[in-house]
């Protein structure tokens, strides 16, 4: 069965600080793996795309690494801020449309 | 691009009332989906289209939902009888299926049966 963890479900940290997030995953034959950013009430956003070739994505004060071969992917967040605080998820995508979603790791940034 | 476009925001409504949602994907993606998001199941995809053609409904919870797609600028996604079981918020979602499927989401519509 394909399943799809996010450890921690909460994570609470102060501003400044650099923090990983992870998403692992039990079938590597993935086509990709989305991470999405959710806050309170709002839609999702996506943050970074990495298709099923590439190691690693970056954009800005994110990035994202992708290791097939031991289920696993990192959100990894530089010097962190009061407003990067959100929900988190991670998506595999097996079949070019059929994502599959973490429970997601809930982010707070202490001022 | 305004985004992916969805109405209404907030719904209420009794037990046994029909409820109608409404998308409106990004100009140019081919692709459309309906998730349902819950507390306790996180996100669920109920269907999918692509070129305005339902691939997988195998989400759909059951008879009383059901989702169209007249064309590639709206898709309405309908619950009749609406249960209080419903209740979640339901999110439309388009991309276009390429090398990178990049899902834009809408902002959502909360449905609250009561």
């Amino acid at each position: 069965k394909q399943e799809v963890t996010q450890i921690p479900a909460a994570l609470s940290v102060p501003e400044g600080e650099n923090l990983v997030l992870n998403c692992s995953f039990t079938d590597s034959a993935i086509y990709n793996l989305q991470w999405f950013r959710q806050d309170p009430g709002k839609g999702l956003t996506s943050l970074l795309l990495i298709q099923s070739s590439q190691r690693e994505q970056t954009s800005g004060r994110l990035n994202a690494s992708l290791d097939k071969s031991s289920g696993r992917s990192t959100l990894y967040i530089a010097a962190s801020q009061p407003g990067d605080s959100a929900t988190y998820l991670c998506a595999v995508d097996y079949s070019n449309y059929q994502l599959i979603w973490g429970a997601g790791t809930k982010l707070i940034i202490k001022p | 691009d305004a985004g992916v476009i969805q109405s209404p925001r907030h719904e209420v409504t009794e037990m046994g009332q029909e409820v109608t949602l409404r998308c409106k994907p990004i100009s140019g993606h081919n692709s459309l989906f309906w998730y349902r998001q819950t507390m306790m199941r996180g996100l669920e995809l109920l269907i999918y289209f692509n070129n305005n053609v339902p691939i997988d409904d195998s989400g759909m919870p059951e008879d009383r939902f059901s989702a169209k797609m007249p064309n590639a600028s709206f898709s309405t996604l309908k619950i009749q009888p609406s249960e209080p079981r419903d209740s979640a918020v339901y999110f439309c979602a388009s991309t276009t299926i390429s090398g990178a499927n990049v899902l834009t989401f809408g902002a959502g519509s909360r449905l609250t049966v009561l």
